[in-house]
């Protein structure tokens, strides 16, 4: 049974890079494609990007220009990082396996990202 | 991009009741609809994919169908543990996009 986590710091200052790693179990990086997804809170879904290890990464271009992700085979784990962040960018993020034809299945459990001075 | 619209936002329903969830994609997406449940602090459960393929583990009682560009989802005798926010996906392109959500709470 295939295992995310995510984790990271829980406030960004606004203009600075927004960083979080998932820590994948249950199955190895090379095995799937991953993808981040995030919610503001009380609000909708939003996809940001989806990536195999050894790459063929798919952004979303509303996002594409502040957006890298990167995957850590040694750990097991792959990151987002997001630049220049502003209040907008508060939401929940996920990390979730890209399966079939592209949907989501399983995800994490979420970490809520707080941009604010 | 692929807009998904949802309807309705919200909705009443009792245990035992059959509710249906409608999602209207801005253009042809053939059957790449998928169906996701969420419950309050919980991230998104995979439902439905290809718009009417169940998930392994799922309950029987929840089923998709439509194609082209009108899909729904739909739960027979509500139970509940049903009681959620419900989001349909298009996977036809990227950007993948959602709909906006469909809130089902106790009557």
């Amino acid at each position: 049974q295939v295992q995310l986590q995510e984790s990271g710091p829980g406030l960004v200052k606004p203009s600075e890079t927004l960083s979080l790693t998932c820590t994948v179990s249950g199955a190895s990086i090379s095995s799937y494609y991953w993808s981040w997804i995030r919610q503001p809170p009380g609000k909708g879904l939003e996809w940001i990007a989806y990536f195999y290890y050894s790459g063929n990464t798919n952004y979303n271009p509303s996002l594409k220009s502040r957006v890298t992700v990167s995957v850590d085979t040694s750990k097991n784990q792959f990151s987002l990082t997001l630049s220049s962040v502003t209040a907008a960018d508060t939401a929940m993020y996920y990390c979730a396996i890209r399966a079939g034809s592209n949907w989501f299945d399983p995800w994490g459990q979420g970490t809520l990202v707080i941009v604010s001075s | 991009d692929i807009q998904m619209t949802q309807s309705p936002s919200s909705l009443s329903a009792s245990v035992g009741d059959r509710v249906t969830i409608t999602c209207r994609a801005s253009q042809s997406i053939t059957s790449y609809v998928n169906w996701y449940q969420q419950k309050p602090g919980k991230a998104p459960n995979l439902l439905i994919y290809a718009a009417s393929s169940l998930q392994s583990g799922v309950p029987s009682r929840f089923s998709g169908r439509g194609s082209g560009t009108d899909f729904t989802l739909t739960i027979s005798n509500l139970q509940p543990e049903d009681f959620a926010t419900y989001f349909c996906q298009q996977s036809y392109s990227t950007p993948l996009t959602f709909g906006g959500g469909t809130k089902v709470e106790i009557k």
